[in-house]
């Protein structure tokens, strides 16, 4: 299997355009989540899903960001407008099940400029 | 906010040493997980324990957990440069397996 896949892995772009970062979990793993990790912050859970459907989005900083999940195997965390606070390492995972390993993608960098 | 907290901060030992780090956390919990970060990657889960667990073993680690103190430790015994990386735990406490992760142990192996 190839593991979780994220893409871009990393991303530049200026204040105010919309972001868009991708996620592909492991076939068969029917949870998925996204995270952020930041020096001051650490690593913080945005949202997860569960099934194709968002469970706790209470991690979710502002209106600015959303998430989808439309299939079992593709998910979007969108930021528009993006600021520079939004600068972050974004983790996406997914694992079978609840209650079990959670498998990470290698992360998208993103600086807002 | 975090449910749970990694002690020491930072570790930085010899080659053959054992790395010792703790977790502690707040409240009840279904499992405790132990992860591994190198720089600049993503996150390897090691090991897995559940509350009704005391000590779980993988290759050169070593996990306890006690659900009295809310705490668990995880032992690197015989260390060797590769194992410099962040280690974090994450307590599983919801229904849905929904992980809180600590701040991190930084470890650093010298040869």
């Amino acid at each position: 299997d190839a593991g979780v896949i994220q893409s871009p892995r990393h991303e530049v772009t200026e204040m105010g355009q919309e972001v868009t970062l991708r996620c592909k979990p492991i076939s068969g793993h029917n949870s998925l989540f996204w995270y952020r990790q930041t020096m001051m912050r650490g690593l913080e859970l945005l949202i997860y899903f569960n099934n194709n459907v968002p469970i706790d989005d209470s991690g979710m900083p502002e209106d600015r960001f959303s998430a989808k999940m439309p299939n079992a195997s593709f998910s979007t965390l969108k930021i528009q407008p993006s600021e520079p606070r939004d600068s972050a390492v974004y983790f996406c995972a997914s694992s079978f099940d609840t209650y079990n390993e959670q498998f990470f993608g290698p992360g998208t960098r993103l600086t807002v400029l | 906010s975090q449910q749970g907290e990694e002690d020491p901060q930072a570790l930085s030992i010899q080659e053959g040493e054992n790395a010792t780090m703790n977790c502690s956390y707040k409240t009840s919990i279904n499992n405790l997980q132990w992860y591994r970060q190198n720089s600049g990657r993503g996150l390897v889960h090691l090991i897995l324990i559940r509350s009704n667990e005391r000590e779980k073993h993988s290759g050169r680690l070593r996990v306890t957990l006690d659900t009295s103190k809310k705490s668990s430790s995880l032992l690197i015994t015989a260390s060797r440069a590769a194992d410099t990386a962040s280690y974090f735990c994450a307590t599983a406490a919801d229904s849905w397996g929904k992980l809180q992760f600590g701040a991190g142990t930084q470890v650093v192996v010298t040869p």
